[in-house]
Order: structure tokens, then C-alpha cells, then sequence
């Protein structure tokens, strides 16, 4: 069955500082991938997604992901973190085997600590 | 660029009675929509695939008589939360499928019975 996993629930990091969020599919073949952001009370954003080609995906607010087959990965990096980026994010996976639904990871909520 | 817009944004209802939530895509057409619903600090779980003139797919465990779901145009689809109930205030958000598999989200409802 498919299905997608975001480890850390929680997690805080200085402003200024690196973040990785984790986010790990099980899936049979390659699948759509997304990360979402949802701010409080908000509704969803899209940061990025990966089809095809360059494992290496630019999205906005600058940030990336890395696709990794072999580890059925697709972390979620930004380089310098902004107090604005406090909010929840989501990982997603569609599959055209699954008839296009998305299927969401649990979250992960980020804390910005000035 | 594709919009799907999604109305009402928050809507308050006496427990007992129904609310009618919106999905429409504005400038493309949508045979299949989809409806997810997420609970405080939960994530999105998809409720049932909108299929346009046909009956809606729900997923296990959902109700089919208590959230029903109408696609009667290539451009709209409701989910009539029908008897609510506390239990069932939530936010309830739609998205369709684009074109080069995008996914496109509406803004979400809140829905609050009281």
C-alpha cells in the first residue's frame, strides 16, 4: 500500500541556521512528489514538486529537494531559515497507478527560535 | 494561471443541519476532484474522489450518506456535510488535477458546528 512517512513531528532551529525535513515513500514505482506548506489557519502552498528529470528540484521561498530513489527519499532543505518560515509542512506523494490522489505524510511542524 | 477556488471559507452550523461547501476550477475543467479533510493538528486525509456524472469514490472508513458529494459540471463539485455534528468540525479542502499533473488546491473551509 502506499504510503508516506515524515519522521519528526517537531522540529526547532535557530533563525539563520540549516534545515532538513524528512520525508520517506513507499510507493512501487517512482511517484509524483510535492511538499506542502500550511501556515496557521491557513490552507495549503506549494513549495516544490518532482516528476522527472533533475533530482535536485528548486522550489520557492528558496527551497529544494532532493529526490533519491534508492533511499526512497525526498528531504526538504533550505539553506538559511527566516522566522517566516514557521509553519507546518507537508510531504505528498501521487501515484497514476493510485488514479492521481494525494496522499499526504503526517507533517512537520517547524518552530523558528530567534 | 489555474485557480481552483473553494467557498465558503469559514461557515458555522447548528449541530443537526447541513452546509454545502463549493469546489470549483475557474479557468480549466476538472472530471475528477478531490476532497480532503484535516483535524486540528492532524494531517489531510482524502475523504472521496469526485467523479463528474458519476458517483463519488469514497475512501474506507468515510460515509457516504452523512458527506455527500455532487459533480453535475466539469467546473464544480459540493460536499454536503449533511446532520453535522461537533465531531465533524474540521477543514475541508478540494483540489483537482491540472494539466502536466498539477495539482491544484482550493483555499480549504473551516467548518465549525455548534
Amino acid at each position: 500500500a502506499q504510503s508516506v512517512t515524515q519522521p519528526d513531528i517537531h522540529i526547532t532551529v535557530s533563525e539563520g541556521a540549516s534545515l532538513e525535513l524528512r520525508c520517506n515513500y513507499s510507493y512501487g514505482a517512482t511517484p509524483y512528489l510535492f511538499w506542502y506548506v500550511q501556515s496557521p489557519g491557513q490552507g495549503l502552498q506549494l513549495l516544490l514538486k518532482y516528476f522527472s528529470g533533475d533530482t535536485l528540484v528548486q522550489g520557492i521561498k528558496g527551497f529544494e529537494a532532493e529526490f533519491k530513489r534508492s533511499q526512497s527519499s525526498f528531504n526538504l532543505r533550505k539553506p538559511s531559515v527566516h522566522w517566516s518560515d514557521a509553519a507546518e509542512y507537508f510531504c505528498a506523494v501521487m501515484s497514476m497507478e493510485y488514479g492521481n490522489k494525494l496522499v499526504f505524510g503526517a507533517g512537520t511542524i517547524l518552530r523558528v527560535k530567534s | 494561471g489555474a485557480v481552483v477556488s473553494q467557498h465558503p471559507s469559514r461557515v458555522i452550523c447548528k449541530s443537526g443541519t447541513s452546509v454545502k461547501i463549493e469546489c470549483r476550477s475557474l479557468d480549466f475543467q476538472a472530471t475528477t476532484m478531490f476532497w480532503y479533510r484535516q483535524f486540528p493538528k492532524q494531517s489531510l486525509m482524502l475523504m472521496a474522489t469526485s467523479n463528474e456524472g458519476s458517483k463519488a469514490t469514497y475512501e474506507q472508513g468515510v460515509e457516504k450518506d452523512k458527506f455527500l458529494i455532487n459533480h453535475a459540471s466539469l467546473t464544480l463539485s459540493t460536499l454536503t456535510v449533511t446532520s453535522a455534528h461537533p465531531e465533524d468540525s474540521s477543514f475541508y479542502i478540494c483540489s483537482a488535477p491540472g494539466t502536466a499533473n498539477t495539482i491544484y488546491f482550493g483555499e480549504g473551509s473551516w467548518l465549525t458546528v455548534v
